[in-house]
């Protein structure tokens, strides 16, 4: 089965830092990936996505992911985190064998931007 | 562009009452739909989700059901409404039959008193 972790819960960084979130999957295929945020109270924004090819993906907000097969991760990136970014991250893995739709989410990452 | 509506954004509900959270796209047809709860800590869940009018497939078992009268509108339900229900109700909509992402909307805040 299908399965995502997201191995922190919660991280703290100082404002112009960089960042690195973590996701691991568990997948037998070829998975398609994704970064969504969420900010209190709202819906989920969709940050980037790789479904095949460069595996160094490009997203909104200056965000970027590494797909590592060897590694099964796809772990989310960004060189100056600004106190907007301050929100909940979500990896999603979905079959690309269906044509359902279905993502399975991880658990999420809280990040907290210090001044 | 493509939009989804999703309302009402809160709802306080007593224990025992019935249920109804509907969402509705916009600019598209014959999208797939989903229902996902969220609960503190936990992450999303997938509860229902819909590639057809009137089909349905449940995830988990559960006090809840879904409709697709529609195509374009999923309507959340329950007869009876548990203290476990409360949470954070998400419809999103995704492309039928690609690997596109879902599109969420803005969510439901039910608390079950």
């Amino acid at each position: 089965a299908q399965s995502v972790t997201q191995p922190d819960i919660h991280i703290t960084v100082s404002e112009g830092a960089s960042l690195e979130l973590r996701c691991n999957y568990s997948y037998g295929a070829t998975p398609y990936l994704f970064w969504y945020v969420q900010s209190p109270g709202q819906g989920l924004q969709l940050l980037l996505k790789y479904f095949s090819g460069d595996t160094l993906v490009q997203g909104i907000k200056g965000f970027e992911a590494e797909f590592k097969r060897s590694q099964s991760s796809f772990n989310l990136r960004k060189p100056s985190v600004h106190w907007s970014d301050a929100a909940e991250y979500f990896c999603a893995v979905g079959d690309g064998s269906s044509n359902t739709g279905k993502l399975i989410f991880g658990q999420g990452t809280t990040l907290q931007v210090k001044p | 562009s493509q939009t989804i509506h999703q309302w009402p954004a809160t709802l306080v509900q007593p224990v025992g009452s019935p249920l109804s959270l509907e969402c509705t796209v916009e600019g598209t047809s014959n999208p797939n739909l989903y229902w996902y709860r969220q609960a503190a800590g936990r992450g999303l869940q997938l509860l229902f989700y819909s590639v057809g009018i009137g089909q349905i497939s449940s995830e988990v078992p559960q006090n809840l059901s879904a409709s697709r009268p529609q195509d374009r509108q999923f309507i959340l339900s329950s007869k009876k409404l548990l203290l476990s229900d409360s949470g954070f109700y998400l419809c999103a909509w995704s492309v039928y039959g690609l690997r596109s992402p879902l599109h969420f909307g803005n969510g439901t805040r039910l608390t079950v008193t």
